[in-house]
């Protein structure tokens, strides 16, 4: 069945890194997204990305998408502390599914 | 700005009891969803709406319904709460193909 899978699922680094994470997925989609949620705080959309595109840029961040290869990376530059939380990709065709989502902590 | 709210942020209830969880939408958005998130899990879809009066299950509808009398309005029941339904609801509502926007969530819990 359809789903997303992020990697890593979980991914400490420092202040002022970058960040990578990635989505994979089995079947076609419409659409592709990335959501953050903060601890205590709800989900916040990040960025959408649509099956004919292959790049989107949204200040520090930048996604990805492969169609070829199912797969899609989201690009956190010059990591804040602020960054820290759970992001998620949601996979859009009939209906909508999320993955497990990836822990990012960033180190001071 | 976009605003979804829900009923209750905390929410204790009895095994057993009927529960209502409400999430109204400003935007006019065709699109409502409810999900519920667990540890290790993520989120999960238990029922989603396109359209008032029309109602899609999702990936885990057992034990819930849901009711969308009203565009802007669309409530979570569960008939006859057990403990395994203790979770993090979430309401979301979006435009066609779009982005959602999320409620804070109902954190519910049922001994």
């Amino acid at each position: 069945s359809q789903q997303g899978e992020e990697d890593p699922q979980a991914l400490s680094i420092q202040e002022g890194e970058n960040a990578t994470m990635n989505c994979s997925y089995k079947t076609s989609i419409n659409n592709l997204q990335w959501y953050r949620q903060n601890s205590g705080r709800g989900l916040v959309h990040l960025i959408l990305i649509r099956s004919n595109e292959r790049e989107k840029h949204s200040g520090r961040l930048r996604v990805t998408l492969d169609t070829s290869k199912k797969s899609s990376s989201l690009l956190i530059t010059a990591s804040r502390a602020a960054d820290t939380a759970s992001y998620f990709c949601a996979l859009e065709w009939d209906k909508i599914i999320f993955g497990k989502g990836t822990r990012l902590h960033i180190l001071p | 700005d976009v605003k979804v709210t829900q009923s209750s942020r905390y929410l204790v209830k009895r095994t057993g009891e009927k529960v209502f969880l409400e999430c109204v939408q400003d935007m006019d958005h065709e699109n409502m969803f409810w999900y519920r998130q667990d540890p290790g899990l993520g989120l999960r879809l238990i029922y989603f709406s396109y359209d008032v009066k029309m109602k899609e299950k999702g990936d885990i509808p057992e034990g819930y319904s849901v009711s969308r009398e009203k565009k802007e309005r669309f409530s979570l029941i569960l008939e006859s709460a057990s403990t395994n339904q203790t979770s993090m609801y979430l309401c979301a509502s979006s435009s066609y193909r779009d982005e959602q926007y999320f409620g804070p969530g109902t954190r519910l819990t049922v001994t």
